[in-house]
C-alpha cells in the first residue's frame, strides 16, 4: 500500500526555521517527481515546490524562492523541505505529493499533511 | 502565472442531481488540466487528468471536458460521498497553479 507520512510541523516564531520530512513507502520512490503543496487554514491549495526523481532539478513558487529548499534522499525514501525566514503567511498544512503515473506534475498521491504555524 | 478561476464558489444540489463545475484559465493550458476532490480533514484526491481522463479507481459518474481556457467537471448523478470541495490545477506552465475551489454542498 502506498503511503506518504509527513512530519516536522510545529509552532515556530516569525523568522525561524523548520525542516519538514516525508517518508514514502509502498512504491518506488526514486522513480517519481515529488512536490510540496500547502493549504492555509480554510483556504485553497497552493503549490510550493517540486523536485525531479534524481534531484537534478528543482522549482519553487516565487513566494518561497530563496527561503525554502526542497531535497530528497532516495536511499531513505524521504523528501524534505527546509524552511527558513518563516513568515506568518507560511502558516499552512504542508502536503507531500507524489507525481502521478500519467504526468509528473499532477498530484497522484498525497500524504495527510503536517501543520506549520508561524506566530509569536 | 496562469490564474485559474473556478465557478460557482458554492453549488447546492441534492443527491441524484447533475453537477457542472467550471474552471477558466487566464491563458491557454491546452489540455493540461486536472481536477481534485477534497473532503473535510482529508488530503485531495486526483479525479481527472489531462482534461478528460479519469484517474485509477475513479467512478464513471465523474467526467471532464474542455481545452484551451475553458474546462468543466461533470458529476452525472451526485452520490452522498461526492459532497466536497473540488479544485482544478494546470501543469502547462510554471508555477503550477490551482483554482480557488468549488464547494458542492447538500441542498
Amino acid at each position: 500500500e502506498e503511503q506518504l507520512v509527513e512530519s516536522g510541523g510545529v509552532l515556530v516564531q516569525p523568522g525561524g526555521s523548520l525542516r519538514l520530512s516525508c517518508v514514502a513507502s509502498g512504491f518506488t520512490f526514486s522513480s517519481y517527481w515529488m512536490h510540496w503543496v500547502r493549504q492555509a487554514p480554510g483556504k485553497g491549495l497552493v503549490w510550493v515546490s517540486r523536485i525531479n526523481s534524481d534531484e537534478s532539478s528543482t522549482t519553487y513558487a516565487d513566494s518561497v524562492k530563496g527561503r525554502f529548499t526542497i531535497s530528497r534522499d532516495n536511499a531513505k525514501n524521504t523528501l524534505y523541505l527546509e524552511m527558513n525566514n518563516l513568515r506568518a503567511e507560511d502558516t499552512a498544512t504542508y502536503y507531500c505529493v507524489r507525481g502521478s503515473r500519467e504526468s509528473y506534475n499532477y498530484g497522484g498521491y498525497w500524504g495527510q499533511g503536517t501543520l506549520v504555524t508561524v506566530s509569536s | 502565472e496562469i490564474v485559474l478561476t473556478q465557478s460557482p464558489a458554492t453549488l447546492s444540489l441534492s443527491p441524484g442531481e447533475r453537477a457542472s463545475l467550471s474552471c477558466r484559465a487566464s491563458q491557454s493550458v491546452s489540455r493540461y488540466l486536472a481536477w481534485y476532490q477534497q473532503k473535510p480533514g482529508q488530503a485531495p484526491r486526483l479525479l481527472i487528468y489531462d482534461a478528460s481522463n479519469r484517474a485509477t479507481g475513479i467512478p464513471a459518474r465523474f467526467s471532464g471536458s474542455g481545452s484551451g481556457t475553458d474546462f468543466t467537471l461533470t458529476i452525472s448523478s451526485l452520490e452522498p460521498e461526492d459532497f466536497a470541495v473540488y479544485y482544478c490545477q494546470q501543469r502547462s506552465n510554471w508555477p503550477l497553479t490551482f483554482g480557488g475551489g468549488t464547494k458542492v454542498e447538500i441542498k
